[in-house]
């Protein structure tokens, strides 16, 4: 079955350090991975999207690989800040299918 | 642009009792989704709309839950009767992809959803 994996353990830097968050899946196919960002008690919020034929996409401090062969996408956030804490969500869209890792909780310390 | 609203934003039944959760999409936005998050994991998709028909509706509960679109614009779902399982947030999330034959990339906005506790 479909399986997208992201650290379960929480992710704690120093303000200013670059946060890299990884998502891994197997037996799947995805046409685009997009990053969301949850706040306790909030909806998710759309990041950025990336396409099965792009390896690399940048928003202002935020940049997405995406590496087809190896099945992970890596996310990064350059010059952290305190403000950017808060759990990040990988999903996998194939099709009109859209599936949703667990996310991986994220502590900028300032 | 207003988000997307759903209400209530808090409710509190016993199991057996019946439950219903409404949605507005934003405007324009032809597909719509609920999803269910328990505390802790991802959100996982109970049903899918494209306008007011079922695009994927494989992992709802039939038995127990219900939705529809009415008119292709605001949603309700349903459970009846409700399980101490059911306790979770319930997201609505809309999204402008089209349903031709190349679907785009589908990102997605959500409301704030509605946290469900069943006693």
């Amino acid at each position: 079955s479909q399986k997208i994996e992201q650290n379960s353990e929480a992710l704690n830097i120093q303000e200013g350090k670059t946060a890299t968050l990884t998502c891994n899946y197997t037996n799947y196919s995805p046409a685009y991975l997009q990053w969301y960002r949850q706040d306790p008690g909030r909806g998710p919020v759309f990041l950025l999207l990336i396409r099965e034929n792009e390896k690399e996409k940048r928003k202002e401090r935020l940049k997405v690989t995406f590496d087809t062969t190896l099945k992970q996408s890596l996310f990064h956030i350059t010059a952290s800040q305190p403000a950017d804490s808060a759990t990040y969500l990988c999903a996998l869209r194939g099709g009109f299918k859209t599936i949703f890792g667990a996310g991986t909780r994220l502590f900028v310390k300032a | 642009e207003a988000g997307v609203a759903q209400s209530p934003r808090y409710k509190i039944i016993e199991k057996r009792q019946s439950v219903a959760f409404w949605c507005n999409p934003i405007s324009g936005h032809a597909t719509l989704y609920w999803y269910q998050q328990i505390l802790g994991q991802g959100p996982k998709l109970l049903i899918q709309f494209q306008n007011n028909g079922v695009v994927d509706d494989s992992q709802l509960p039939k038995d127990r839950f219900s939705a529809e679109r009415l008119k292709g614009v605001d949603s309700t779902l349903k459970i009846q009767p409700a399980k101490l399982e059911d306790s979770a947030v319930y997201l609505c999330a809309s999204s402008s992809s089209t349903s031709g034959s190349a679907p785009r990339g589908g990102e997605q906005y959500f409301g704030p959803g509605t946290r469900l506790t069943v006693t």
